[in-house]
């Protein structure tokens, strides 16, 4: 059973500074990784998808990696900002287009 | 081009009763994916439609049912609701073969 888990569970960082979010899972046999945005009591927003077979994507000020062997994926924020507060949540799938998600990061950027 | 969209945003309902939710995919997409997310954690898979036809399905017990309509749109039905379903529900569409989900704005369900 594939589990996904996301450290840390809560990031407070002032503003302009550089992070980096963390994501793990269990089963390396995945199709895809995605990181999303949920701002609170929100739907979803898909931010970036990495497929098996890439090593990492970017858009924008994030920058997202894979290392499928180890069961890793990070995400890194440049230059943080206010409006980058929300909860970020990792999800992969496993080639049955169920998304298996991580409990999320709830980041908090400071003026 | 409207999102995926669901109805209604927020919905109170007392133990036993039965709720149904709806959700209406993006324009072009004929794939539903609905996920239950409880307060403080990630989205759980609970069942996915196709043609019609339930996919497959998570963990979730049969009070959870649903349905897909000929225009793609789809229902979650949830009978003799328990304090425990009070969560956000998502519905979820896609296009087969085409990775990205996109999400619904999702409903709110409050269970008393």
């Amino acid at each position: 059973k594939q589990e996904v888990t996301q450290i840390p569970a809560a990031l407070s960082v002032p503003e302009g500074e550089n992070l980096v979010l963390n994501c793990s899972f269990t089963d390396s046999a995945i199709y895809n990784l995605q990181w999303f945005r949920q701002d609170p009591g929100k739907g979803l927003t898909s931010l970036l998808l990495i497929q098996s077979s890439q090593r990492e994507q970017t858009s924008g000020r994030l920058n997202a990696s894979l290392d499928k062997s180890s069961g890793r994926s990070t995400l890194y924020i440049a230059a943080s900002q206010p409006g980058d507060s929300a909860t970020y949540l990792c999800a992969v799938e496993g080639g049955s287009e169920k998304l298996v998600f991580g409990k999320g990061t709830k980041l908090t950027v400071n003026p | 081009d409207a999102g995926v969209t669901q109805s209604p945003t927020h919905l109170i309902k007392t133990r036993g009763q039965q709720v149904t939710l709806r959700c209406s995919p993006k324009s072009g997409h004929d794939t539903v994916s609905w996920y239950q997310q409880a307060l403080g954690q990630g989205p759980q898979f609970i069942f996915q439609y196709y043609e019609e036809e339930e996919r497959q399905r998570g963990n979730f017990p049969d009070r959870f049912s649903g349905h897909q309509f000929p225009n793609y749109s789809s229902e979650l039905n949830v009978n003799a609701l328990l304090l425990g379903d009070s969560a956000l529900y998502l519905c979820a569409s896609s296009r087969p073969a085409q990775e990205t989900q996109y999400f619904g704005p999702g409903t709110r369900l409050l269970v008393l």
